[in-house]
Formats: C-alpha cells, structure tokens, sequence
C-alpha cells in the first residue's frame, strides 16, 4: 500500500516555463512533507519542505504547496532551467520521535526534464 | 558532496551469497538510514540506527541485517541473496538536532544479483 503516490513518471517542460509536480498522500497522520531532487549516480539531496501548518513555502524558484484536505502537495518551479533536470522524490513524515528520530516515507519519484 | 560515504559503490555476485555495505556518516551525525531503490521504485526504508542502537524499522527483510559501531559507521549485511534483491541501496544520516527532514544521502550502492 503506497501512502506517498507520485502517479506521473516523467515531466517534460521548456526552459523557462513552470514545473508543477504533485504528490498525493493517504496517511493522514503525516505532518511533514519534503522534495528531495537526485541526479543520476547520486544520492537524493533535499531541496524544500513544509509543515502541516503551513500552506506554502517559498526557496527561490521553488515553492511547495500543501493542501491538506485533498491530502495532496505540489512542487512548483519558475523559471524551470535545464539544470532542474533530475528525479524528484516527495516524501513525508509522520512523527518526530526524538533524538534524531523520524521516518520519511517516499514515492516512487518524477523524472523532470527541462528543454532548452 | 554530502559527505556520506558509501561502499562498494557497484556489486555484482550470485544468488544464495552474503554482501556487507558499509556506510560512514556525515562528521558529527548520531542517525544512520538504510534506504532500498529497486527498479521503478521509490526509495523503502530499511532500517535507523541512533548512536549505536537500532531506532527504527521499516521493510527489511530477515535475510537482512544492519549494525552501527562506536565510531559511527554502519554496515548493512545482505544474505541467502536472490534475484529481486538486486538493487540501489542508500545510506543517509542526520544529525538529529531537530526535525529539519534533512537526510544526507550517500551515493548508493548497486547491487546486482546474478
């Protein structure tokens, strides 16, 4: 049973333009909610993360939104570069269980590619 | 650079043998993660380890088993391996001063079981 679904494989968008990737979630006991970005051959890094109080979040060109109700999130990116180009992981915690303690929760992850 | 350090980085043997990866943390990092990558999917918990003990426990199988030492660094030990084994495995750590959700991911280990 996937509790973090990124139901599109791939993405592809021109240079400039926006990239919207979404996550759905079906366990509501998760409260936090990050976007890691891997590049081939190596690991995962992390790129931005929200809370559940929050709505958004803003880094730059990269803005998460939440919506709780639907149990859904997005990542946004303007203006999308070919550098952007990458797998993109949402993941999501439900607990923080102290002394460096937590568990993420991944989905399978959306490969961006941004054209020149 | 992360500053995880993960070896081998590529494995290659035959089904029913035993593997160990090993994983150095980050400088200062208490936590260690254990993450499988098998192919079209997304990245499974295996297991944490906290300062030495085992925190926390996800989708890891029997066959499996996983330790982290004095000096911090941990080993991940694969045996009676099979075909569906063969995949990436990641190691992260954090420094578990507060959740920031940052997880600090090695470069992976590819395993291929023949």
């Amino acid at each position: 049973d996937q509790q973090v679904k990124q139901n599109s494989p791939s993405l592809s968008v021109q240079e400039g333009r926006i990239s919207i990737l979404n996550c759905d979630y079906t366990n509501s006991m998760f409260d936090y909610f990050l976007w890691y970005k891997k590049y081939p051959a190596e690991g995962p890094t992390f790129l931005i993360s929200i809370s559940s109080i929050k709505d958004k979040n803003e880094d730059g060109r990269f803005t998460v939104f939440l919506n709780k109700s639907a149990k859904h999130l997005s990542l946004h990116i303007v203006p999308s570069q070919p550098g952007d180009s990458a797998v993109y992981f949402c993941a999501a915690s439900d607990g923080w269980y102290g002394a460096g303690s937590y568990q993420l929760t991944f989905g399978k992850g959306t490969k961006l590619s941004v054209i020149p | 650079d992360s500053g995880v350090t993960q070896t081998p980085k590529h494995l290659i043997t035959a089904t029913g043998q035993r593997v160990t990866l090993r994983c150095s943390p980050r400088s200062g990092d208490l936590s260690v993660y254990w993450y499988q990558q098998s192919l079209d999917q997304g990245l499974q918990f295996l297991i944490q380890y906290y300062n030495g003990e085992e925190r926390a426990k996800g989708n890891i199988l029997e066959r499996f088993s996983a330790q982290q030492f004095p000096d911090l660094h941990s080993e991940l030990n694969l045996s009676s391996l099979e075909l569906g084994d063969s995949a990436l495995y990641f190691c992260a750590s954090s420094g578990g001063r507060g959740r920031t959700g940052e997880l600090f991911f090695g470069e992976g280990s590819r395993l291929t079981v023949l």
